[in-house]
C-alpha cells in the first residue's frame, strides 16, 4: 500500500509570490491534515479537510488555505509568501474522523528567499 | 492554552544507553497521546496510548501512559545509531486536534 505522497519535495520561492503544494494520501483515507513545522516550533496545525470539507483550521494567516478534491487528494495554497513562511510543510492522512493515528507524507521543504 | 512539553530538547548517548524521553501534557479535550520517530522528514507512527498503566511495547521500544499526572514516557533500551532521530509525542482527541511537542532530538553515538 502506498504511502502518503507529497509533491514537490523541495521549493525554492521569493517573497510575494504564491505556492501550490500538494499531497495524496493513502487509499481509503479520507482526512488530510497539513502542519507546519519549523526549528523550535515543531509542528503546528494548519487545517483537516474530511470529505472535501475543512474541518479545522489552525490559527494562521487567510494566506494559508487549502481544498481537498473528491479523490481525497488535497492541496494547500500560500499567497504573497514571506520570509516566515519557509518551512517544512507535512501532510498527514488518516482512515477518518474517529481515529488520532496520523500516517505523514515526507513533506515538501520550502524556502522563501 | 493547551500544550505538550517534552524534555530533554536533546539528548546525547553511546550505543547500548538506555534512554527515557518525557512527555507532559496539558490538554482540553484528550484521549490519546501518541508517538511518532522522525528521521528526516516524514514522522513515523510508533505508539498511540489511550489507557493509562499500561506498557505498549514494540522490540526495544516501549511506552506508557499515566493520565493521572497527565505524562508519558518513551523508553529505548539497548540504544543504536539507527534510533538517532528526533522523537514527537502529540496528545488530543481526533486528528484536528491533536497538539504536537517540539520533539526530543536523540543522538546515538557508536
Amino acid at each position: 500500500k502506498a504511502g502518503v505522497t507529497q509533491t514537490p519535495r523541495y521549493l525554492i520561492k521569493t517573497r510575494g509570490q504564491q505556492v501550490t503544494l500538494s499531497c495524496s494520501p493513502i487509499s481509503g483515507h479520507r482526512s488530510v491534515s497539513w502542519y507546519q513545522q519549523t526549528p523550535g516550533q515543531g509542528l503546528q496545525f494548519l487545517f483537516e479537510y474530511f470529505s472535501e470539507t475543512q474541518r479545522n483550521k489552525g490559527n494562521f494567516p487567510g494566506r494559508f488555505s487549502g481544498r481537498q478534491f473528491s479523490n481525497s487528494r488535497s492541496e494547500m495554497n500560500v499567497s504573497t509568501l514571506e520570509l516566515g513562511d519557509s518551512a517544512l510543510y507535512l501532510c498527514a492522512s488518516s482512515v477518518g474522523l474517529s481515529s488520532e493515528k496520523l500516517f505523514f507524507g515526507s513533506g515538501t521543504q520550502l524556502s522563501v528567499l | 492554552e493547551d500544550k505538550v512539553v517534552q524534555s530533554p530538547l536533546s539528548l546525547v548517548v553511546h550505543e547500548g544507553d538506555t534512554v527515557t524521553l518525557n512527555c507532559s501534557y496539558e490538554v482540553t479535550n484528550f484521549r490519546s497521546l501518541l508517538w511518532y520517530k522522525q528521521e528526516k522528514k516524514a514522522p513515523t507512527f510508533l505508539f498511540m496510548l489511550t489507557s493509562s498503566g499500561i506498557e505498549k511495547k514494540s522490540g526495544r521500544l516501549s511506552s506508557i501512559l499515566d493520565k493521572k499526572e497527565l505524562f508519558s514516557i518513551l523508553n529505548i533500551t539497548a540504544t543504536q545509531t539507527g534510533d538517532s532521530a528526533i522523537y514527537l509525542c502529540a496528545g488530543g482527541y481526533n486528528t484536528d486536534k491533536l497538539i504536537f511537542g517540539t520533539g526530543t532530538r536523540l543522538q546515538v553515538f557508536p
